[in-house]
Parts: structure tokens; sequence; C-alpha cells
């Protein structure tokens, strides 16, 4: 059974600051990794889907990757700002299972002024 | 662009009420789910679609059934609540994953309290 882990549960830091966020998880057999943010009281919002033939992909100041050999996934976020402020998730989606999505419990990110 | 939206927004229920939550996507998509997000267990998959009157059964399926009778609509429905069923609902669609490599798109979410 895939089980997907988020580490830290929670994460401050100062703007401007580089930072990552982990994903690691246990069945290196996914389709594709995602990650999304989520504002409080707010729906996900995705952020990267990252292939399981990949090993990255970038949007603006987030750089995602995927080592599936490790089971492992990051988060880069580039000079960090408060609108960052959010809590960040990772979800595996398993091969041939209707598309599934298995989620980490999220990382809260708090970016001070 | 109206995209996954999921009626009602808030609900509070008692003990033993029933209700259906409705969720309506407007991106053709094929595939449907409905999440549970509670506090340090993250999201859960509780039923999912993969086409117009088709369904399954996710993670934690028990106490809910599911309809999906028009292609954009998922009907998610507690016939007795319980208390173990408050909780943020999320409903989420996307094209069918081996077509179309795009993440789900995600509806705001109905926070459902039983007392």
């Amino acid at each position: 059974k895939q089980e997907v882990t988020q580490i830290p549960a929670a994460l401050s830091v100062p703007e401007g600051e580089n930072l990552v966020l982990n994903c690691s998880f246990t069945d290196s057999a996914i389709y594709n990794l995602q990650w999304f943010r989520q504002d409080p009281g707010k729906g996900l919002t995705s952020l990267l889907l990252i292939q399981s033939s990949q090993r990255e992909q970038t949007s603006g100041r987030l750089n995602a990757s995927l080592d599936k050999s490790s089971g492992r996934s990051t988060l880069y976020i580039a000079a960090s700002q408060p609108g960052d402020s959010a809590t960040y998730l990772c979800a595996a989606r398993q091969d041939n299972q209707g598309g599934k999505l298995i989620f980490g419990q999220g990382t809260e990110l708090s970016v001070k002024p | 662009n109206a995209g996954v939206t999921q009626t009602p927004k808030f609900r509070v229920l008692k003990t033993g009420q029933s209700m259906t939550l409705l969720c309506a996507q407007d991106m053709n998509h094929e595939y449907m789910y409905w999440y549970r997000q509670d506090p340090g267990m993250g999201l859960r998959l509780i039923h999912y679609s993969v086409g117009e009157g088709t369904t399954a059964k996710g993670e934690v399926p028990d106490g809910y059934n599911v309809s999906r009778l028009k292609k954009q609509n998922f009907l998610l429905g507690l016939e007795s609540a319980a208390p173990s069923q408050t909780s943020v609902y999320f409903c989420a669609s996307s094209y069918h994953p081996y077509r179309v490599s795009q993440p789900q798109h995600f509806g705001d979410g109905t926070r459902l309290s039983i007392l």
C-alpha cells in the first residue's frame, strides 16, 4: 500500500530565502507525482506535475524533482515571498488504479516579511 | 471559468440526518473523485467514477454512497450522518489519466459538521 509522507509538517522562513519541501513515497510504481497548494479555507491548486519518466519540472520560481528509485520528490521555491504562505501537498498517482491520488499530509509554509 | 463547483459550501447536520453533496464540472472530464480532508490525516479518497454511470470505492467508502447519472455531475450521499463524518469534503475531476497527463482540478470544498 502506497504511503506518502511530507516532512516537516510546518516551516517558517524569512522573505527572500530559498527553500525545499520534501515528499517521500513507499511504492516506486507511480504514474506521476503532483504538487498542490492549498490556501486556508480553499481547495487545492495544482502547481506542478512530474511524469514517472521525468526528473523535474519548472514553473516560474518553482522547481519540482522526482527520484523514483529513492522514493523522493522535492519542491524548491526560490526567493520566497509572503504570498507563498500556504499548505503544500504532494500526491502520488498509482498505475492502473483509476487515477487515484495518494496524498501526503502537507507542509504548512509561512514566509515572514 | 467555473471549473469544479461544489454545493453547499457549509452545512450542519444532526446525527442520523441524511444529505447529498453535489459536485458539477464543466470541463468535460471523464473522471471524478470525492475526498475528505481531516486534520492529521490528509486527503483520503472516498469514491470515484471513471465515467457516466460508473462508480468505485476508494480508501474510506463506508457510510457514503455516490451516483454519476450525468457526466458533469457526481453526487455524494450520507444516508445516516455520524459525528465521525465531520470533515471538509472535496470534489475533483480530470481527463482520463492515461489519455492526457493533466492534474486533477479541485472544488473549494464543503465544510460539514455533524452534531
